[in-house]
Parts: structure tokens; C-alpha cells; sequence
């Protein structure tokens, strides 16, 4: 089985100050992870995915994230924030094995910039 | 190419109504889902099917049921609403397994009175 926690629902930033939304998971296999975002009243889109290469992963917009398996987290990450991350934020995890493998959503941390 | 689009954006049904929630992709993916989001529940989900004429059940099916005669269609079916599948519902689609990066479409917002 494998889960995903995100302990904070809401973070709030200035403009310009780093963002850092955690993310800790549970996998029986060596996993895949992905943090996905969601503008208000959009789809989700992928920020960037973790895939068992580098464990410093850089994504989409200034975002990047680190894999470290000995605390099992994967905490997102950006240096300066800007109004436009505004969003809600999922971490993912799966397991990647076979055809019904499947993905396991965090409830979503919604990050505030502050002007 | 369009990637995945849902129809219709809103509904609003009455209890009892029965509704399909339609789907497509154009990116010629094996693999399409539909999810339900629920404020602080992340996304679950509903229905998944691997290939055309082949289709299981996600984490939680009950009042739903799907089919895929296509490659490019996905309908989600509402037999009987009821105010708990008051939701936004997503529909994704990858190119070969449901662990593999997903492509959101926009969602459809239901609300069931």
C-alpha cells in the first residue's frame, strides 16, 4: 500500500521570500513521485516527477524538489515566490509496477502569496 | 492537438437525474481515469480503464459506471445523483499505466440538489 501526507492544508508567503511545501509518503516499492498544481477553477498540471535518476529534481516555473528515501519525503521547493504560485499543490506517489499501477494523491497544501 | 477535454463545465441536477460526463483525449493514450475532487480529500479515484473495451474500478465506483469503445472516449455515467456525488470530476488520461504522469482536463463542476 502506499500514502501520501501532506501535514499543512495552507502556507502562506511573501512575495519574493522562498515557498516550501512538504511532502512525506509510504511506498512498498521504490516509488515515483510527482507534485502536480492546480490554479483555481483549472485542471492539474505537473510541476515535475521523480523517477529513480537524479534525486534533485527541477521543474516547471522555478520549482524543484529533492527525494531523500532515508526521511521518505519529497518537499517542494522555490527561492523566491511570485503572485502567480498562488495555487493548491499535490504531491503523488506511485508505484509505477505493472499495467494497474496507480496514483495516490495528497489532500493538497493551497499557498498564499502576499503582496 | 486539444490534449484531454471534458463536457460540460457545470451541471446542476436533481436528485435521482441521471447524467454522462464526456471525455476525450487526442493523444492516442492507452490509459484514461476519472477522478472526484473533494475539498481537503485530494483526488480519488472513480473508474479507470487500460485500454478500449477493458475498464475496472478505482477507489470508490458506487453510482458510477463507465465504458470505452474507443481509444479516444471516456464517459463517465451517473445512474441515479445524489447529493454526495455533489463534486468537481477530472478526467486524465497516460500514455500506458495510471503511475505514469497524467493529463488533466479542465473538469466538470456537478452539483447534485
Amino acid at each position: 500500500a502506499q500514502s501520501v501526507t501532506q501535514l499543512d492544508s495552507h502556507v502562506s508567503v511573501s512575495e519574493g521570500t522562498p515557498v516550501l511545501l512538504r511532502c512525506n509518503y509510504s511506498s512498498s516499492y521504490s516509488p515515483s513521485l510527482f507534485w502536480y498544481v492546480q490554479h483555481p477553477n483549472k485542471g492539474l498540471q505537473l510541476l515535475l516527477k521523480y523517477t529513480s535518476a537524479a534525486t534533485l529534481v527541477k521543474g516547471i516555473n522555478g520549482f524543484e524538489a529533492e527525494f531523500k528515501k532515508s526521511e521518505t519525503s519529497f518537499h517542494l521547493t522555490k527561492p523566491s515566490a511570485h503572485m502567480s504560485d498562488a495555487a493548491e499543490y499535490f504531491c503523488v506517489v506511485s508505484d509505477l509496477t505493472g499495467a494497474n499501477s496507480k496514483l495516490t494523491f495528497g489532500k493538497g497544501i493551497t499557498l498564499s502569496v502576499r503582496p | 492537438n486539444a490534449g484531454v477535454t471534458q463536457t460540460p463545465k457545470f451541471q446542476v441536477l436533481k436528485t435521482g437525474q441521471s447524467m454522462t460526463l464526456q471525455c476525450a483525449q487526442d493523444m492516442n493514450h492507452e490509459y484514461m481515469s476519472w477522478y472526484r475532487q473533494d475539498p481537503g480529500m485530494g483526488l480519488r479515484l472513480i473508474h479507470y480503464s487500460v485500454g478500449a473495451g477493458i475498464t475496472d474500478q478505482g477507489e470508490v465506483p458506487n453510482g458510477y459506471n463507465v465504458s470505452r469503445s474507443t481509444t479516444e472516449d471516456f464517459p463517465l455515467r451517473l445512474l441515479s445523483a445524489a447529493p454526495s456525488q455533489t463534486s468537481v470530476y477530472f478526467c486524465a488520461s497516460s500514455y500506458s499505466r495510471g503511475g505514469d504522469t497524467q493529463y488533466f482536463g479542465p473538469g466538470t463542476r456537478l452539483t447534485v440538489l
